[in-house]
């Protein structure tokens, strides 16, 4: 059974700093792994996806690696902008299903 | 750029009626889901559709939840009878292809009264 953990659950920096957040989950045997941002009461922005053959995805100032054998991922976001402020969520297809599994997500705080 | 488009962005209903959800995927996918998300709770699957019919449901995708693509543009989940239990966040997303990038809506709020 996948199930996807994020730490922090909350994060709060100033403006300007790189931050890391990070997604471990327990099968490794992925296809891929998507990070989302979420506004607040709003949808679901597709930031990242990653490739099970892939270290890594840049996008920007965002770039998110992936670790399979120590199932983990890492989302870096370089010099931080108050627009930054979202939860951020980690999404994993389930193995030999069509399902998405989801983390409960980091709330990002970027303060002015 | 191409979007999921979801109609209506906030719905008010008594418990007991019947509400609709409408979506609108990616033209050119093939798979298409519905997600929801409790306040403060995660976001969890609810059922896949793919080539006409239900390719997969959770277990919270009961006998009172249905989903239909009327028209070969829309993409529907109903809820035949509501209960309070049944407010949350609305999710319709779409894929290309299985276990590919999925896109989603910006969700329907549903408030059941």
């Amino acid at each position: 059974k996948q199930e996807v953990t994020q730490i922090p659950a909350a994060l709060s920096v100033p403006e300007g700093e790189n931050l890391v957040l990070n997604c471990s989950f327990t099968d490794s045997a992925i296809y891929n792994l998507q990070w989302f941002r979420q506004d607040p009461g709003k949808g679901l922005t597709s930031l990242l996806l990653i490739q099970s053959s892939q270290r890594e995805q840049t996008s920007g100032r965002l770039n998110a690696s992936l670790d399979k054998s120590s199932g983990r991922s890492t989302l870096y976001i370089a010099a931080s902008q108050p627009g930054d402020s979202a939860t951020y969520l980690c999404v994993i297809p389930k193995g030999g299903s069509e399902k998405l599994v989801f983390g409960k997500g980091t709330k990002l705080t970027v303060n002015p | 750029e191409p979007e999921v488009t979801q109609t209506p962005s906030h719905q008010v209903t008594q418990m007991g009626q019947e509400v609709i959800l409408r979506c609108v995927p990616i033209s050119n996918h093939l798979y298409f889901y519905w997600y929801r998300q409790i306040l403060g709770q995660k976001v969890e699957f609810l059922v896949s559709f793919y080539n006409n019919e239900i390719s997969e449901k959770s277990e919270i995708f009961d006998d009172q939840f249905s989903v239909e693509r009327p028209d070969g543009s829309n993409f529907t989940l109903k809820i035949r009878s509501t209960k309070l239990e049944d407010s949350a966040m609305y999710f319709c997303a779409s894929s290309g292809w299985l276990n590919t990038e999925a896109f989603f809506g910006q969700g329907t709020r549903l408030t059941v009264v």
